[in-house]
């Protein structure tokens, strides 16, 4: 089975832009969760997916946003953004909610 | 507060030694536990998972982890390090939240490996 996949899998937005990130998940998964990695604050869940539905979200201002499609492909969307949402944002994967989560490789966006 | 604690943010071994990464969990309830291994700009990579039943777990490459319920501890081992070993580890910990509703995951700051030749 392909794994989960990312794209773009880097990007570079300036202050105020908005930015559209793209996560497939494993064939069968319907569950999809995102999060965001920087060094200071390490991983941090954004919100999870299940069956188009959002499920459950991290404590992320309203400038993120998200979306899970019929075939369970999921976007993440951050509008106007800003210097300090320059990051690793990973997706990952997993049959339901409970199951357990299989991570892409993930999209570096940096912020300029 | 609930939390991950992994006390060791980097370790250093010499390949061939053995290794210990460890990971606390303040969760009143014995939560799912996971540890993944993150090597320089990819993604999380699944060592092992521990959901119930044996407290001893074997993962791959040739990682292994205990769950102690009374330490609140789920650390991992490997008895010889490779130099591809040599990446950021992660303790994550799975489990409904206060509301009884939602699952979530939550890791800790990870453990950085530097493996001497």
């Amino acid at each position: 089975k392909a794994g989960v996949t990312q794209t773009p899998r880097y990007l570079i937005k300036t202050r105020g832009q908005q930015v559209t990130l793209s996560c497939s998940p494993i064939s069968g998964h319907r569950s999809v969760s995102w999060y965001q990695q920087t060094p200071g604050q390490g991983l941090q869940f954004l919100f999870e997916y299940f069956s188009e539905t959002q499920r459950n979200k991290g404590n992320f201002p309203g400038r993120f946003s998200g979306r899970q499609f019929s075939n369970s492909r999921s976007e993440m969307n951050v509008s106007t953004l800003e210097l300090g949402d320059s990051a690793l944002y990973l997706c990952a994967s997993s049959l339901a909610s409970e199951e357990t989560q299989y991570f892409g490789p993930g999209t570096r966006l940096l912020v300029l | 507060a609930q939390s991950v604690t992994q006390p060791d943010i980097h370790i250093t071994v010499s390949e061939g030694a053995s290794l210990e990464l460890r990971c606390n969990y303040s969760y009143g309830a014995t939560p799912y536990l996971f540890w993944y291994v993150q090597s320089p700009g990819q993604g999380l990579q699944l060592l092992l998972k521990y959901f119930s039943g044996d407290t001893l777990v074997q993962g791959i490459k040739g990682f292994e982890a205990e769950f102690k319920r009374s330490q609140s501890s789920f650390n991992l081992r490997k008895p010889s390090v490779h130099w591809s070993d040599a990446a950021e580890y992660f303790c994550a910990v799975g489990r409904i939240d206060s509301g009884g509703s939602n699952y979530k995951l939550t890791f800790g700051k990870g453990t950085l490996l530097t493996v001497n030749p």
